[in-house]
């Protein structure tokens, strides 16, 4: 089945070291989406890319969409002990008439102040 | 807050039994995503409507079923449960099929 498989499952960084998640489809993906769910908490939306080669930056934090549209990063420069929580790419897979957001497994980050 | 209104918070109920979860999407969301998050684990996506028709199933038991109604709150029914079905329940929302999804604050389910 269509599947969007997400790496690392976990990572523990120490503050001001930096955070990279990856993302990868089994298939081309309409958009990429990124949520950020805290300890306790629930999914959060934070950024979604369309075009091919997409780069899009929120402060500290970077997006990127591959050029073939099956893959997707997230880097956080100088991690800080707000960025702990987990990370989910969502993508947008087109089947027929249906739309269905297929979420990634997750990276957890710690970060060790 | 991101509008999405999901009761109850918590339940704890006994094997064999059936739940129903309410989710409420944010006004103006004609989709609705039903999501299961076991401890520690990802999202599994369960299933999706669409201004009241069923739109896309994942990975959804038999024993599970949910629907839309006209006003379009979202049910989920959870029916015969295990052991194994205790999760985090989240329910989102959306315009459309796509853009970005609202998540609720999730039912805790806790089967004994």
């Amino acid at each position: 089945g269509q599947q969007v498989m997400q790496i690392p499952q976990y990572q523990h960084v120490q503050e001001g070291e930096d955070f990279t998640t990856y993302c990868n489809s089994s298939t081309t993906l309409s958009n990429i989406q990124w949520y950020k769910q805290r300890p306790g908490g629930h999914p959060v939306f934070l950024i979604q890319l369309v075009k091919s080669g997409e780069v899009k930056k929120q402060k500290r934090l970077t997006f990127q969409f591959g050029e073939a549209k099956k893959n997707s990063s997230l880097h956080i420069t100088a991690t800080q002990t707000t960025d702990v929580g987990t990370y989910f790419c969502a993508g947008k897979i087109s089947s027929g008439s249906a739309r269905q957001l297929t979420f990634g497994s997750g990276t957890q980050l710690t970060v060790l102040p | 807050d991101s509008g999405v209104t999901q009761t109850p918070k918590h339940l704890i109920t006994a094997t064999g039994q059936r739940v129903t979860l309410r989710c409420s999407p944010r006004s103006g969301d004609l989709s609705v995503y039903w999501y299961q998050q076991s401890l520690d684990q990802g999202l599994q996506f369960l299933i999706q409507y669409y201004n009241g028709e069923e739109r896309a199933k994942g990975n959804i038991l038999e024993r599970f079923s949910a629907q839309q109604f006209p006003d379009l709150h979202s049910e989920l029914n959870l029916s015969s449960l295990e052991l194994g079905d205790s999760a985090l329940y989240f329910c989102a929302s959306s315009v459309g099929g796509a853009g970005e999804a609202f998540f609720g604050q999730g039912t805790r389910l806790t089967v004994v």
